[in-house]
């Protein structure tokens, strides 16, 4: 079965510039999540979304903005991009049927650059 | 509020020898506890998990963890480490009153000498 995957899997930007990033979940979980991995550092929770509605923010700006479709894949969108974006973006997805003890599984990975 | 922490950011054995690697965590209510592990240019893939069954955790490459709720620790161990256990881990705690959001230690980059 295939996991969790990611596209693209590297990007560069410009500062000012918005960027995309998109995951597909493993099939029959509905839960994604977004988190940011800083160079050196843990993730950071960004956005979590359930059957397509937002079940929790992280501590980020307005400028990162999610949604999730009908067939359970996701989107972040980044606008106004900052040099201090630049990160491993990492999507997980899980059944969330048993709320916090549900094993998260993640993607690659999107590693954004912005210059 | 809810965190972990890891209290070394940078743990080298020699292989043939025990691994430990520390965490610590802080919760309001009975955790949910995990380890990943994170290889270079890789995604993150889950070693264990406590969910307030068996205090002792078995996971995956001989890893395990026990849950010590006295200490607030969570520490991962190995009998033996090997060549490919080299990569970054990290102690994650889940939130019990929000669906999952996951909370990351800072890691431990665990190297192994030949």
């Amino acid at each position: 079965d295939a996991g969790v995957t990611q596209s693209p899997t590297h990007l560069i930007k410009t500062r000012g510039q918005q960027v995309t990033l998109r995951c597909s979940p493993i099939s029959g979980h509905k839960s994604v999540s977004w988190y940011q991995q800083v160079l050196g550092q843990g993730p950071q929770f960004i956005f979590q979304y359930y059957e397509k509605e937002e079940r929790g923010r992280g501590n980020f700006p307005d400028r990162f903005s999610a949604r999730q479709f009908p067939n359970y894949s996701s989107e972040l969108n980044v606008n106004a991009l900052l040099l201090g974006d630049s990160a491993l973006y990492l999507c997980a997805s899980s059944l969330l049927t048993s709320g916090s003890r549900d094993e998260q599984f993640f993607g690659p990975g999107t590693r954004l650059t912005v210059l | 509020a809810q965190s972990v922490t890891q209290l070394d950011s940078h743990v080298s054995v020699s292989e043939g020898t025990p691994v430990l690697l520390r965490c610590n965590y802080s919760s309001s209510y009975s955790p949910s506890l995990f380890w990943y592990v994170q290889h270079p240019n890789k995604g993150l893939q889950l070693l264990l998990k406590y969910t307030s069954a068996a205090t002792l955790v078995k996971g995956i490459n001989g890893f395990e963890a026990e849950f010590k709720k006295s200490e607030t620790s969570f520490h991962l161990t190995k009998p033996s480490a090997h060549m490919s256990d080299a990569a970054e881990y990290f102690c994650v705690v889940s939130l019990y009153n929000q669906g999952g959001k996951l909370i990351f230690g800072q890691g431990t980059e665990l190297s192994v000498k030949p």
